[in-house]
């Protein structure tokens, strides 16, 4: 299958501090990134459907100036999780997709971002 | 609303029999695509199958086979000869248009599997 990479895999921040996650698809284009949250023994939460340049589509209850996402590329998303506090400690998972058809049968999963703001 | 439902939160299953993982969907749009991932205790998430909403046949890929029923809005996974490896968290997803038009991959609850020697 395709390889979607997530760096960093972990990070421990300070209350206050802003971190970026990034998430590249290596050997295909997404045309369309999402962005999940999950807490322990939980599913998946959809945060953000982003578009190649374009806005994020934020799910209702998501703050976008918290949670900013940017699809600069057809290989490169960022969640950049401004002032950071201990509540956004999570496990952050980004996936990649080409929306349209022959390839929409595809969508790939970086190997998430273990959060841990102290 | 919920929009995808697994609602066997623990499965137990003998190595090298077969396990049903159930998965129903509610969606307006005509157009859709269900996914199964499975993710290890590591986190990352592997996809396994997907099936159009589309597709006359039902999916298959190894072991894993996809138990399409279009009217009945299901969209079980069948694993075959299961193997300790196969011990995880199963998820179901559909991928449609939301109300706002944009494409979304959402997760039901997941089922965890644990394979018994």
């Amino acid at each position: 299958g395709a390889v979607v990479s997530q760096h960093p895999s972990w990070v421990i921040c300070k209350s206050g501090t802003s971190v970026k996650i990034e998430c590249r698809s290596l050997d295909f284009q997404a045309t369309t990134m999402f962005w999940y949250r999950q807490f322990p023994k939980q599913s998946l939460m959809l945060m953000a459907t982003s578009n190649e340049g374009s806005k994020a589509t934020y799910e209702q209850g998501v703050e976008k100036d918290k949670f900013l996402i940017n699809h600069a590329s057809l290989t490169l998303s960022t969640l950049t999780v401004t002032s950071a506090h201990p509540e956004d400690s999570s496990f952050y998972i980004c996936g990649g997709a080409q929306a349209f058809p022959p390839r929409d049968t595809e969508a790939f999963f970086g190997q998430g971002t273990r959060l841990t703001v102290v | 609303a919920q929009k995808i439902t697994q609602t066997q939160p623990g499965m137990f299953v003998q190595e090298k029999e077969a396990v049903t993982l159930d998965c129903t969907y509610d969606t307006s749009d005509p157009s859709y695509g269900l996914f199964w991932y499975k993710q290890p205790s590591s986190g990352e998430m592997i996809f396994l199958i997907y099936q159009g909403s589309y597709d006359q046949q039902n999916a298959t890929e190894g072991r894993y086979s996809l138990n399409f029923q279009k009217a009945r809005k299901s969209a079980n996974l069948v694993i075959s000869a299961s193997q300790l490896g196969d011990s995880a968290m199963y998820f179901c997803a559909m991928r449609d248009l939301g109300e706002d038009s944009s494409y979304k991959l959402i997760f039901g609850s997941g089922t965890r599997l644990l394979v018994r020697p």
